[in-house]
């Protein structure tokens, strides 16, 4: 079983759509939670992270954490072409730095 | 603005070359250090943790002596790929937590290092 899971996609949601991207994760002890976005070629870019149960709003984005669930959701609001991209769901066990990333979700705004 | 910056963006070289790639913390200290490969289409790799100080960390399947890292100062990390093959182009990216070492401070990536071996 994969420590960290996301749906590959693509996620396709027209221009102006709330676009949601899920992650499930193995580890209970898991204690802090991000999400980076990658352009293609490019090296992730973070744009969220989350760290208790509940949402976390910041501008078009919003970080929903359900710790019972192991399950951590990224919603974009009013979606852009420019949102279309790989979102990396990424995980940190215990103390150290050590990140665990899932493979990636590729999510296309279309117009 | 850019809080890790790596050097350099992209590498074509002939097989059996030594490749440097760098990776400095801009305006904050890292005592620790992170290097990934992502081939393509394909998540990231974590290979090793630079320590600042002292040996580095390597991921299981990774040779520590392929894959050379040195964590000289607070703010510096350099990855060497020793006699580098064509199996070991990929995109390279280091990343730093912001704010040194402390538990829950979200990692920052450099723009990455694209290497080719011919």
């Amino acid at each position: 079983q994969k420590e960290v899971e996301q749906n590959s996609g693509p996620l396709s949601v027209p221009e102006g759509a709330i676009a949601s991207l899920n992650c499930t994760y193995s580890d209970r002890g898991s204690q802090s939670f991000f999400w980076y976005r990658q352009y293609s070629g490019k090296s992730p870019e973070l744009i969220m992270s989350i760290y208790s149960n509940g949402d976390k709003e910041d501008g078009r984005f919003t970080a929903q954490l359900n710790k019972a669930s192991q399950y951590v959701s990224l919603l974009i609001r009013d979606s852009q072409p420019s949102d279309s991209a790989t979102y990396l769901c990424a995980t940190r066990t215990g103390g150290g730095n050590k990140l665990t990333f899932g493979t990636g979700t590729q999510l296309k705004v279309e117009l | 603005g850019a809080v890790v910056s790596q050097h350099p963006s992209r590498v074509i070289c002939k097989s059996g070359t030594s490749v440097k790639i760098e990776c400095r913390s801009l305006d904050f200290q890292a005592t620790t250090m992170f290097w990934y490969r992502q081939f393509p289409k394909k998540s990231l790799m974590l290979m090793a943790t630079s320590n600042e100080g002292s040996k580095a960390t390597y991921e299981q399947g990774v040779e520590k002596d392929k894959f050379l890292i040195n964590h000289a100062s607070l703010t510096l990390s350099t990855l060497t790929v020793t006699s580098a093959h064509p199996e070991d182009s990929s995109f390279y990216i280091c990343s730093a937590p912001l704010g040194g070492s402390g538990e829950n401070q979200p990692q920052h990536f450099g723009d990455g290092t694209r290497l080719s071996i011919l």
